[in-house]
């Protein structure tokens, strides 16, 4: 079984702050991770992805994520946030199978 | 390319109603899948199709009906609507090719569907 956790449900930052959403998983297998972006009334697009190599992954919008195996986690990172950027964030994986699984998702709100 | 399309945006529908959701992409994906979304649900997967002429169940597949067309078409059917069924639903493909490692999911715009 696999499993993916989004440590926080909203997380409210102020604009130009830095800011990090949470994702730990769980598998048994080896996995490939991803983090999408959904914008009001908008379906998901993909932000990132990591499949192998560098532990580091940069996106678009100057997001990017790390890779922690021994930690299980894929935490999403941005340095400078704009009030664009506001949207629900998902993290999912997908590991030996066709259906990957998805986090519930972390609504970042950036306030002016 | 338009990629993933779903149709209608909007539907409201009576209990007891039946109705299809239409869903086509252009990428010429193997694996399409029907998720609904709701408030602090996050995605719940309704049904998937791994390749064309196979259809699977996921994690929520009561009072749905699907039919794999075809590579291009993915249609979901709720046969008598109930207002559990009030979502937003979402179609999406993938590739879901281990050898050309393309896995992540293309998704459409959504159907947003009131069962009054």
């Amino acid at each position: 079984a696999q499993s993916v956790t989004q440590l926080d449900s909203q997380v409210p930052v102020f604009e130009e702050a830095p800011v990090e959403l949470r994702c730990n998983y769980s598998s048994s297998v080896s996995v490939y991770l991803f983090w999408y972006v959904q914008y009001p009334n908008q379906g998901l697009q993909l932000l990132l992805k990591y499949l192998s190599g560098s532990t580091l992954v940069k996106g678009i919008n100057g997001f990017e994520a790390e890779f922690n195996k021994s930690q299980t986690s894929f935490h999403l990172r941005k340095p400078s946030v704009h009030i664009s950027d506001t949207a629900e964030y998902f993290c999912a994986l997908r590991g030996g199978s066709y259906i990957p699984t998805f986090g519930r998702g972390t609504s970042l709100i950036v306030h002016p | 390319n338009a990629g993933v399309t779903q149709t209608p945006k909007f539907q409201v529908l009576k209990t007891g109603q039946s109705m299809t959701l239409q869903c086509a992409q252009d990428m010429n994906h193997n694996s399409m899948y029907w998720y609904r979304q709701d408030p602090g649900m996050g995605l719940r997967l309704i049904y998937y199709s791994a390749s064309e002429g196979t259809t699977d169940k996921g994690e929520v597949p009561n009072g749905y009906n699907v039919s794999r067309l075809n590579k291009r078409e993915f249609s979901l059917r709720l046969e008598s609507a109930a207002p559990s069924q009030t979502s937003v639903y979402f179609c999406a493909s993938s590739e879901a090719s281990w050898a050309s490692g393309n896995h992540e999911q293309y998704f459409g715009p959504g159907t947003r569907l009131t069962v009054t």
